[in-house]
């Protein structure tokens, strides 16, 4: 199948610092992407529909301000916490595939820490 | 948003039993998926089933689906060890943006 990597796996920041995240599809052209968050012992939550070229798509009650999404080519997709506080602790997973409807392969996910 | 919701939230069995793992949605959906998912790791996609679809297997899995009820189901048999994991549905709208939404997950125990 289709391979996702996200980088880094791990990051601890201090908070009010910015964190960026790296999705890339390593085989295949994603002209969408999305991003998820999971806390503990909870599911995933989507957060954002990444779009090649144009402006990412938010979930209700997702700050798009503080979670800024760069599509700028069709095998990358960035997600930046800004200003991250210890709330924005989580997991985050970016998923792709060769098209929005067809199966979505997922990244290793990111592990956020905010101290 | 939510929409899936699974039960049991928790579910623990010895190896070589069986393990069912029900979901249930609220929308009408094009298709609905099952991950996997290691603690503290990605997920990994076992199957899909579309909305026109009523059983399907891979290997070890059997999924139902019942678009009247809006529920799928999912059977592994003759668990191992290595099965234990949490496991998610994940929905798939309609429309076309792709968006998946993710049940609540069924976090499966198998003892050795």
């Amino acid at each position: 199948g289709a391979v996702v990597s996200q980088h880094p796996s791990r990051v601890i920041c201090k908070s009010g610092t910015s964190v960026k995240i790296e999705c890339r599809s390593l085989d295949f052209q994603a002209t969408t992407m999305f991003w998820y968050r999971q806390f503990p012992k909870q599911s995933l939550m989507l957060m954002a529909t990444s779009n090649e070229g144009s402006k990412a798509t938010y979930e209700q009650g997702v700050e798009k301000d503080k979670f800024l999404i760069n599509h700028a080519s069709l095998t990358l997709s960035t997600l930046t916490v800004t200003s991250a506080h210890p709330e924005d602790s989580s997991f985050y997973i970016c998923s792709g595939g060769l098209a929005p409807q067809e199966t979505q392969y997922f990244g290793p996910g990111t592990r956020l820490l905010v101290l | 948003s939510q929409q899936g919701e699974e039960d049991p939230q928790a579910l623990s069995i010895q190896e070589g039993e069986n393990a069912t793992m029900n979901c249930s949605y609220k929308t009408s959906i094009n298709n609905l998926q099952w991950y996997r998912q290691n603690s503290g790791r990605g997920l990994v996609h076992l199957i899909l089933i579309r909305s026109n679809e009523r059983e399907k297997h891979s290997g070890r899995l059997r999924v139902t689906l019942d678009t009247s009820k809006k529920s799928s189901s999912l059977l592994i048999t003759a668990s191992r060890a290595a099965d234990t994991a949490s496991y998610f549905c994940a929905t798939r709208g309609s429309g076309n943006t792709g968006k998946l939404i993710f049940g609540q997950g069924t976090t499966l125990q198998v003892k050795p």
